[in-house]
């Protein structure tokens, strides 16, 4: 089954302790890219990547790092969590182009 | 700067009533269209897009919509609607100047009323 798989699925954390969302996909797809859900803010990206070893910073990258060592895996790291990083995460993916993007089920982050 | 603007947070209908959410974009090149839906707990489903050709495009659990490029919009519609349709709906945009990296609403929230 084609998926986009997010782990973990919730998360509760505190200030300063480094995490990592893992996503991974099995699609073969050369596009990931993670996104951030506030309410009223709609998604926003945080970073994206077109290809092995090669990401860019979305539009609210501060606070995060990526990377894409595999084609199938893209994990988000958070080194030092804030609160304001409190949120709902998304990894999608999706072939170069203009195509549908599939989406992971979420993670939901809580930092305190 | 593109945009893309869903003016209704909040939508209430009853249960087999009709349903319309807006959805306008800024865009200079013709843009590529997607409707997804998030229901609760859940991700992201793609309910329909639109590249070309007809402007009135069929998707997934009896929804449509119509691209009206003089007025920018791609409104989603359904003849009528089931409790299980209570979610939030989100358009999105994408250009090919841009890689086709994805620009969203802030979505519509449906309710449906019994």
């Amino acid at each position: 089954e084609a998926q986009v798989t997010q782990n973990p699925r919730y998360l509760i954390t505190v200030t300063g302790k480094k995490l990592t969302v893992t996503c991974s996909q099995n699609m073969n797809h050369e596009y990931m890219s993670w996104y951030r859900q506030d309410p009223g803010l709609g998604l926003r990206q945080i970073y994206y990547s077109m290809n092995v070893e090669v990401t860019d910073k979305g539009d609210v990258p501060e606070g995060y790092k990526v990377s894409r060592k595999e084609k199938r895996n893209f994990p988000l790291i958070l080194e030092s969590p804030s609160p304001n990083q409190t949120s709902l995460y998304f990894c999608a993916s999706r072939s170069q182009g203009p195509t549908e993007a599939f989406f992971g089920q979420g993670t939901r982050l809580t930092v305190v | 700067a593109q945009s893309v603007t869903q003016p209704d947070i909040h939508i209430t209908v009853s249960e087999g009533a009709s349903l319309e959410l807006r959805c306008n974009y800024s865009y200079g090149a013709t843009p590529y269209l997607f409707w997804y839906v998030q229901s609760p707990g859940q991700g992201l489903q793609l309910l329909l897009k639109y590249f070309s050709g007809d402007t009135l495009v069929q998707g997934i659990k009896g929804f449509e919509a119509e691209f009206k490029r003089s007025q920018s919009s791609f409104n989603l519609r359904k003849p009528s609607v089931h409790w299980s349709d209570a979610a939030e709906y989100f358009c999105a945009v994408g250009e090919e100047d841009s890689n086709y990296q994805l620009i969203w609403g802030a979505g519509t929230k449906l309710i449906i009323k019994p």
